[in-house]
């Protein structure tokens, strides 16, 4: 089945700065890719997501790349803001009747220091 | 409401109890999904089902673990006989289509004592 690596699985970043997680999939059918936000005590939210027929997606500030070759991707937060700080998962999906899951990462705890 | 409702919230049971929790996910959405969450970690696929059929489960469901979607609209997960081990937040989320555009509720968070 599929596995996701995300790193780091903390991070601290001053206000304004950006921040980058990585994750890398193992399973080269994958093809769609997105990222959760979860606040303390409550849902993961979709942020962006992005197919692998695209190699990079941009929402305002927050942006990710996909390089199929080496089976990563990265999301990419710029002028970071105290909101910004929650836990981030990414995840990797791959299609086909009867295997509809999304396998998650272990998650990036995200701190904004004002 | 145009979310996805879990119920109970939070539930404290007894080692060995049996444990019903409910989703109702949002109306138009036809593909349902159970996933496992413990502290610091991902959320871990337990099940899905689109409209009333079940396709797939994992090796994590075990024998004591069952869902249903009875008229392909809310759905129950049960937890028999249960185990601390089963401690956890048990996350629904549903679908139009495919996998893409998850909406998850905000779980029912399970303590078993």
């Amino acid at each position: 089945g599929e596995n996701v690596e995300q790193h780091p699985s903390t991070l601290s970043v001053q206000e304004g700065d950006s921040a980058v997680i990585k994750c890398t999939y193992s399973d080269s059918a994958s093809n769609y890719f997105p990222w959760y936000k979860q606040e303390l005590g409550k849902r993961p939210q979709l942020i962006i997501d992005i197919r692998s027929n695209v190699g990079e997606k941009k929402d305002q500030r927050i942006a990710v790349t996909l390089n199929k070759t080496a089976k990563h991707f990265s999301l990419h937060i710029t002028e970071t803001q105290p909101e910004d700080s929650a836990v981030y998962f990414c995840a990797a999906s791959i299609p086909g009747f009867g295997n509809e899951k999304l396998t998650f990462g272990t998650g990036t705890r995200l701190t904004i220091i004002p | 409401d145009t979310g996805v409702s879990q119920n109970p919230r939070h539930k404290i049971t007894k080692r060995g109890q049996n444990v019903t929790f409910r989703c109702d996910p949002i109306s138009e959405h036809n593909r349902l999904y159970w996933y496992r969450q413990t502290l610091g970690q991902g959320p871990e696929f337990l099940t899905y089902f689109q409209n009333e059929a079940q396709l797939e489960k994992s090796r994590l469901l075990s024998d004591r673990f069952s869902a249903e979607r009875p008229k392909g609209s809310f759905s129950t997960l049960e937890i028999q006989r249960t185990e601390q081990g089963d401690s956890a937040m048990y996350l629904c989320a549903s679908s139009l289509a495919r996998v893409e555009g998850y909406t998850f509720g905000s779980g029912t968070r399970l303590t078993v004592v």
